[in-house]
This record gives C-alpha cells, structure tokens and sequence, in this order.
C-alpha cells in the first residue's frame, strides 16, 4: 500500500520568507508527484507537477524531487500572505488514482 | 482545458433523507472521474471512481453510492444520510499526465 507522508503543521512564516513544505512517499517506483493548494473551504488547485529529480521552478514556486531519498519538496519565496494554505502533495496509484498526503497548513504572517 | 461543474454548492439536509449530487465535465471525453470527501480538518477520502459509463468503483464500505449514466456525468447519492455522512464533497477528473482537476466542491451538512 502506497504513502505518503507529510507534516500537518501548522508551517508559519514570515511575509518575504522562504517557505519550505516536504513529503516523503513510500513507493520507490514512483516516477510523478503533484503539489496542490487548497485554501480554506475552496477545492484543490493543481500548483506542480515534476517527473525527474532536481528542481523545477515556476515563479515563486520551486518544486525539487530527490528519488533516491524518496522526498519532494515545494519551496514558496518570497511568501505572502496569499500564500495561506493547506498544501496536498500527492503521488499516482494503479488505476488512475492519486494518493494524497494529509497536507501541511501554511501561515504567511505579515 | 476542462472544467468540471458541481451541484448544488452547499447543501443543509436532515439525518435519513436523501441526497444527490451532480457532477459533470467539460473540455475532454470519456475521463476518469471520482468522488471525494473531506471531513472538516482532515484530508481527502477517496469514495468512488469510474472509468466509463456505468462503470463504478467503490474504494470504502459506506452509506453512500455513485452513478455515471454519461459520459461526462457522475453522481453520487444515498438513501438515508447519517450525521457522519457530513464534509466537503469533490468531483475531481483525470488529467493528461496522471493529475486530476477538481470541481468547487459541494459542503454537506447533516442536521
């Protein structure tokens, strides 16, 4: 069975920050992540996306993906207060289904 | 790009009536799609998905059931909520490369 891990938080930071969010999975074969954003009471909101190891940067956003130590992290910078959020990373499972982390809340303090 | 649509919004129901909640897609054909819950503070729980029309699969145990009659159509219903049967509901739809799109999402309240 397929996990993956992340911590709830609450993550708070400072505006202008460089937040830093980390799920680990469990499935060595896996070869795509997915970060998404959910703020409260919306749904989630697809943000990332990486396939190989290193970092892939789209504006602020950096997502960086170690296979060998089954991690991938999301670094927000310059984070603002916009950025409040729970952030879902989630992995694919057999059957086109996604398993997702239980998300970790970020708090950008002005 | 597609866009997936959800009804009603929210929804306030009493504890052994009825629901059903509609979702449907635009922008793509013959997708993937899934019924998610989100209790209050908790993450996603998936509840069905489907592969095609009639076709449903059901991922827990539960008071509840899923229907596609189209292809871009899925519903998800019960006959007689229970006060647990409360949360945020998503209709989420596969994407190109394995990710999914989620609708807005329907918030249940069971009185």
């Amino acid at each position: 069975q397929k996990e993956v891990e992340q911590n709830s938080g609450p993550l708070s930071v400072p505006e202008g920050a460089i937040a830093s969010l980390n799920c680990t999975y469990s499935d060595r074969g896996s070869q795509s992540f997915f970060w998404y954003r959910q703020y409260s009471g919306k749904s989630p909101e697809l943000i990332m996306f990486i396939y190989s190891n290193g970092d892939k940067e789209d504006g602020r956003f950096t997502a960086q993906l170690n296979k060998a130590s089954q991690y991938v992290s999301l670094l927000i910078r310059d984070s603002q207060p916009s950025d409040s959020a729970t952030y879902l990373c989630a992995v694919p499972n057999q059957g086109g289904k996604l398993i997702f982390g239980q998300g970790t809340e970020l708090s950008v303090k002005p | 790009s597609q866009t997936i649509h959800q009804w009603p919004a929210t929804l306030v129901q009493p504890v052994g009536s009825p629901l059903s909640l509609e979702c449907t897609v635009e922008g793509t054909s013959n997708p993937n799609l899934y019924w998610y819950r989100q209790a209050a503070g908790r993450g996603l729980q998936l509840l069905f998905y489907s592969v095609g029309i009639g076709q449903i699969s059901s991922e827990v145990p539960q008071n509840l059931s899923a229907s596609r009659p189209q292809d871009r159509q899925f519903i998800l219903s019960s006959k007689k909520l229970l006060l647990s049967d409360s949360g945020f509901y998503l209709c989420a739809s596969y994407g190109s490369t394995a990710e999914q799109y989620f609708g807005p999402g329907t918030r249940l309240t069971v009185t």
